[in-house]
């Protein structure tokens, strides 16, 4: 399968700890994308990088939150000082643009929960 | 900023029911618009997109949806639902052209039932 995937599926930390999700987009696509979805919401937009480059981040990823795309290959979140508020799905997806397309593919998510 | 509105909430059909779930977004510009499933327990999948062109839009197993730019509206339809439909659909939507992420709606879950 070569779709996207998300390590770990699950995560259980709690308060105050630091977590990492990792993600390895559909290769050869150079954008990436980050969203949140809690229970009854669509998901919510984090963050995306084209290639390495993180393009724009939303009012919702507070300094607690990094992410990186260092070689323009997987991308890692972190959170840093969880908070029971961070429990949630976290979703990469990833798209190659490039003739006017951008249809994002969505891996199966990290579900956080925060004790 | 733009918005996605899906009305329903929770629809309950029958099999072999027809199926139109409704978005209406807002945006003054050109779109693209978006409609993805989630199965029970399994990730998010684009069911049909639209970019361009016709606005009757034909995706993966029996749906479609149809943009209609006046009602600033991409209403996804099926003629004939089966118990494996179950699932929760969202809308989505994005400028088109532009460096911006996409947009969801709430969803609507549908529950099939024999």
């Amino acid at each position: 399968d070569t779709g996207v995937s998300q390590d770990p599926r699950h995560k259980i930390t709690k308060r105050g700890q630091n977590v990492t999700f990792r993600c390895d987009p559909i290769s050869e696509h150079n954008r990436l994308y980050w969203y949140r979805q809690t229970l009854g919401q669509g998901p919510e937009f984090l963050t995306y990088f084209q290639n390495e480059a993180q393009l724009e981040k939303s009012r919702l990823l507070s300094d607690r939150f990094s992410a990186e795309r260092p070689k323009g290959s997987f991308s890692t979140l972190e959170i840093q000082r969880t908070e029971q508020g961070d429990s949630a799905m976290y979703l990469c997806a990833s798209s190659l643009i490039g003739g006017g397309a951008d249809t994002q593919y969505f891996g199966p998510g990290t579900r956080l929960t925060v004790l | 900023a733009q918005s996605v509105s899906q009305h329903n909430h929770h629809v309950i059909l029958s099999e072999a029911a027809s199926l139109e779930l409704g978005c209406n977004y807002s945006y003054g510009g050109t779109v693209n618009l978006f409609w993805y499933v989630q199965y029970p327990g399994q990730h998010l999948q684009l069911l049909l997109k639209y970019f361009s062109g016709d606005p009757l839009v034909k995706g993966i197993k029996g749906f479609e949806a149809e943009f209609i730019k006046s009602k600033f509206s991409f209403n996804l339809r099926k003629p004939s639902v089966q118990w494996s439909d179950t699932a929760e659909y969202f809308c989505a939507v994005k400028p088109s052209g532009g460096n911006t992420p996409l947009v969801f709606g709430k969803g609507t879950r549908l529950s099939v039932i024999a």
